[in-house]
């Protein structure tokens, strides 16, 4: 079954920088895309980013856009989300999910979610 | 603020009929899932393009969407469908999300 298991999430200072990896299993890698999804505390769900199955193409949302990147390494079958300039409205349990669509360069749709892990940007 | 408009809170009696809506402008010309979210847990698909159910979601959840709405129903509510229902949508390069309908089932 798939499984998307997220980790690297912790307190961070405002300004800092933090890298969230998500290791995948279940499925193959290398043919479905990859999504970022946040939910701040006691929040609905906010779209943060995406990745192709094979890489190349990337898409954010603008309130991200210039400060996380998205990127997979298909050889550890892992995606990351490499989160710079980190303020208090980053503050959130950032999910890992699959697409829904093989091979999708198109419309990106979420369906299995790991568990997330919680960033928490506070002094 | 969200993308895509939906009721913040929505009640049913158990085994009444559920309707969730979403809605943006031209929504029907998207393809809309749906999510089921439960306190402490991870969200789950339950609708996607616009009226499929993944394998394993029962046949009291259905959804439609034509015009500038998309609406998920939940025929015979049962106590185990209290959650909260997020929609979503692919636009422009741009994932959306709704801002989420909290389902009482009193």
């Amino acid at each position: 079954q798939v499984q998307l298991v997220e980790s690297g999430g912790g307190v961070v200072q405002p300004g800092r920088s933090l890298r969230l990896s998500c290791a995948a299993s279940g499925f193959t890698f290398n043919n479905y895309g990859l999504h970022w999804v946040r939910q701040a505390p006691g929040k609905g769900l906010e779209w943060v980013a995406v990745i192709s199955y094979d890489g190349s193409n990337k898409f954010y949302a603008d309130s991200v856009k210039g400060r996380f990147t998205i990127s997979r390494d298909k050889s550890k079958n892992t995606l990351y989300l490499q989160m710079n300039s980190l303020t208090a409205e980053d503050t959130a349990v950032y999910y890992c999910a699959k697409d829904l669509s093989l091979y999708n360069s198109g419309s990106y749709r979420p369906d299995y979610w790991g568990q997330g892990t919680l960033v928490t940007v506070s002094s | 603020s969200y993308e895509l408009t939906q009721p913040p809170s929505v009640s049913v009696s158990p085994g009444q009929t559920a309707r969730i809506t979403c809605s943006r402008e031209k929504l029907g010309d998207l393809y809309v899932c749906w999510y089921q979210q439960k306190p402490g847990q991870s969200p789950v698909l339950v609708i996607y393009q616009d009226t499929k159910r993944p394998s394993g979601i029962p046949e009291r959840f259905s959804g439609s969407n034509s015009g500038n709405t998309a609406t998920l129903t939940i025929s015979g509510t049962q106590a185990m469908d209290e959650a909260d229902y997020y929609c979503q949508a692919w636009d422009s390069n741009t994932g959306l999300f709704g801002g989420g309908t909290k389902l009482t089932v009193l």
